[in-house]
């Protein structure tokens, strides 16, 4: 069974350009999670999606910043006009379907290092 | 708001010590409890947690217990390897919000050989 899976797992983007992060949840998973570490931090929550719908993005920057996960194929963060701030390890974390369980494990994939010059 | 606080790194210990890294936590409702490591270049791997105060969740030689009294969860380990040598994440998730995952800053272990 193959672990949470992301590319590509660098990206190096110039300022004023667009980072599209992709993320294929563990088989049978539904509930994704994207968090962003900036160098020297802790991982921040971003945003947590199930297929098709937004559940909670109270962690994503008002501007610039997307995220989805279609009904079919992985799930995409997408962050239009980069700048240098933007650049951090973003990862996606799954966890199985259904209703969420309390204290249910998320599951990492190995993250996007993202470097904007 | 939520939030977690564990102790400040980089800890350097020789193999065979035993190890200890605090973590505290601030939550609005009950807090599930994890420990997460992460080795360079990697993401996070689960190391263990613990679902309501007083369970000790335990993996690999490590544990910590949930004590709701002094809202901690504090690793150890009795004899550390070089192995070990990674960043640690104390984390919570309320299942109010989500099972959003809040994380502490992290701590760096080294381990001499």
């Amino acid at each position: 069974n193959a672990g949470v899976m992301q590319n590509p797992r660098h990206l190096v983007r110039r300022r004023g350009q667009e980072a599209r992060l992709r993320c294929s949840p563990m088989k049978g998973h539904s509930h994704v999670y994207w968090y962003r570490q900036l160098p020297e931090e802790g991982l921040k929550f971003m945003v947590y999606l199930q297929k098709e719908n937004i559940i909670d993005e109270s962690g994503m920057p008002k501007e610039r910043f997307s995220a989805e996960f279609p009904k079919e194929g992985p799930s995409i963060l997408r962050i239009q006009q980069v700048v240098r701030g933007d650049s951090a390890a973003y990862f996606c974390a799954s966890s199985p379907p259904g209703l969420a369980a309390r204290g249910e494990t998320q599951y990492f994939g190995p993250g996007t290092r993202l470097l904007v010059l | 708001g939520d939030s977690v606080t564990q102790m400040e790194g980089p800890v350097t210990l020789s193999e065979e010590a035993f190890l200890t890294i605090n973590c505290t936590y601030t939550a609005t409702g009950y807090p599930s409890l994890f420990w997460y490591v992460q080795y360079p270049g990697e993401g996070l791997q689960l190391l263990l947690k613990a679902t309501k105060a007083d369970d000790k969740g335990s993996n690999k030689g490590f544990e910590a217990t949930y004590r709701k009294e002094t809202t901690s969860f504090h690793l150890e380990k009795g004899s550390v390897q070089v192995s070990d040598s990674a960043v640690y994440f104390c984390a919570l998730s309320l299942f109010e919000y989500g099972n959003k995952l809040v994380f502490g800053a992290g701590t760096i272990l080294r381990v001499k050989s």
